[in-house]
């Protein structure tokens, strides 16, 4: 079985300063680790993802993320946050391999101060 | 175009009642998933089907009963509305191998009083 824990519901930052949004998995198989962004009345949106191969991976909006297997973490960056960064994130965890499920993790809410 | 439509968008119903949410994916996708967002914003996968199959049925009251007629639909049927089944629902499609990650619909926003 798969999960996934992310550090801190809620996360402000100010604008222009650096965005970290922490994600720590667990899975007993190599694991497919996403980032996906939910705005307002909106469906999620996937942000980024990492299958194999380079363990640092940039996705859209000028975020990033890496995988690091010994701290088990895939957390979210972003240089300089932008006002219209403030959304719900959410961190998912799958097993590699066969139809298995994408298991969520609770969401961090990241507000961004002017 | 909408990628991955769902309907109705907000639904408000009494307790007792069946209502049904529709979605459609015009992506070519194969595989179409049910999730549940509670008010808490976690979401919990509820069904998938692969090419009109049932392959992830989660621990789901029998109240809850998908139906994919095609592999570019999956409706989510409920039988007898309770409280607690007050959410939004979202529809999600992926090719086939969820190494690509999903598409979300905008969800369906359903409560029952």
């Amino acid at each position: 079985a798969q999960s996934v824990t992310q550090l801190g519901s809620h996360v402000s930052v100010s604008e222009g300063a650096l965005v970290l949004l922490r994600c720590n998995y667990s899975s007993s198989v190599p694991p497919y680790l996403f980032w996906y962004v939910q705005y307002p009345n909106q469906g999620l949106q996937l942000l980024l993802k990492y299958t194999t191969g380079a363990t640092l991976v940039k996705g859209i909006n000028g975020f990033e993320a890496e995988f690091k297997k010994s701290e088990t973490s895939f957390h979210l960056t972003k240089p300089s946050a932008h006002m219209s960064d403030a959304a719900e994130y959410f961190c998912a965890v799958s097993a590699s391999g066969g139809y298995q499920k994408v298991t969520f993790g609770i969401g961090t809410k990241l507000q961004v101060i002017p | 175009d909408t990628a991955v439509s769902q309907t109705p968008k907000y639904l408000v119903t009494q307790m007792g009642n069946d209502k049904s949410i529709k979605c459609e994916q015009n992506l070519g996708h194969d595989t179409m998933y049910w999730y549940k967002q509670d008010s808490k914003k976690f979401l919990k996968i509820m069904f998938s089907y692969n090419n009109k199959e049932l392959i992830i049925n989660e621990t789901v009251p029998n109240r809850f009963s998908p139906k994919s007629p095609d592999k570019a639909h999956l409706n989510l049927h409920i039988n007898s509305l309770e409280l607690g089944d007050s959410a939004v629902y979202f529809c999600a499609s992926s090719p086939g191998q969820k190494s690509y990650g999903y598409t979300f619909g905008s969800g369906t926003r359903l409560t029952v009083v």
